[in-house]
């Protein structure tokens, strides 16, 4: 089966910094996805991990270990429209199992 | 435009009522894929398909089908539609290995 546990919400300060994030444990594994998707729309794409360690692009940036099950995504310099979900989804074999999602709220 | 469309946006149905909900991208791309997503659930796989002619099933496949007959599309059918069925519908595709493109998704009520 596939576990993938994220935080429900997390509300912070514009111009600052958060981090969301994502364990998970499952039967298989080919990397780690990140999605943002604001409310009403459909999800877009902002990072993949395959290998261990930390990716940046821009303001976001994504960590993963394979040992430990475990991956974050960080947001920093944080703008009023980063406000959203942001999905973490493993990838196995092409089949994508996604958390819930993690609600920031982004707060003047 | 590079794009993924889906159709129709929005859906309202009785019980028992077979509907097609139809998925089509312009990317050339090998593997599509449909999600329901609900409250508190997430996005769940309902069915991927890794190129023409190869479907399997994702996690929640029950009362679904799907064919992949063109590249290019990728329909949703839901036989006998079921009040549990209600949810946010998202088709996507990717090259494989890659990012996937998600549609605007379909809102499907079933009464």
């Amino acid at each position: 089966g596939q576990n993938i546990d994220q935080p429900t919400e997390m509300t912070a300060t514009e111009g600052a910094i958060v981090q969301i994030n994502c364990t998970y444990q499952t039967s298989g594994f080919n990397g780690l996805f990140w999605y943002q998707q604001h409310a009403g729309e459909a999800p877009t794409f902002l990072s993949y991990n395959v290998l261990d360690g930390l990716e940046e692009k821009g303001r976001f940036s994504s960590f993963l270990s394979r040992s430990k099950g475990y991956s974050y995504l960080l947001l920093k310099e944080l703008q009023m429209k980063d406000s959203a979900s942001y999905l973490c989804a493993v990838n196995n074999d092409y089949k994508l199992s996604f958390g819930a999602g993690t609600t920031v709220t982004v707060r003047a | 435009e590079a794009q993924v469309t889906q159709n129709p946006r929005y859906l309202i149905t009785v019980t028992g009522k077979k509907l097609t909900v139809t998925c089509s991208q312009n990317m050339n791309h090998e593997y599509m894929s449909w999600y329901r997503q609900d409250p508190g659930l997430g996005l769940r796989q309902i069915y991927y398909s890794m190129n023409v002619e190869v479907t399997d099933k994702g996690d929640v496949p029950e009362g679904y089908k799907v064919s992949r007959k063109e590249k290019r599309n990728f329909p949703l059918i839901l036989e006998s539609p079921s009040p549990n069925q209600t949810s946010l519908y998202f088709c996507a595709s990717s090259s494989r290995g890659y990012e996937q493109y998600f549609g605007p998704g379909t809102r499907l009520t079933v009464t």
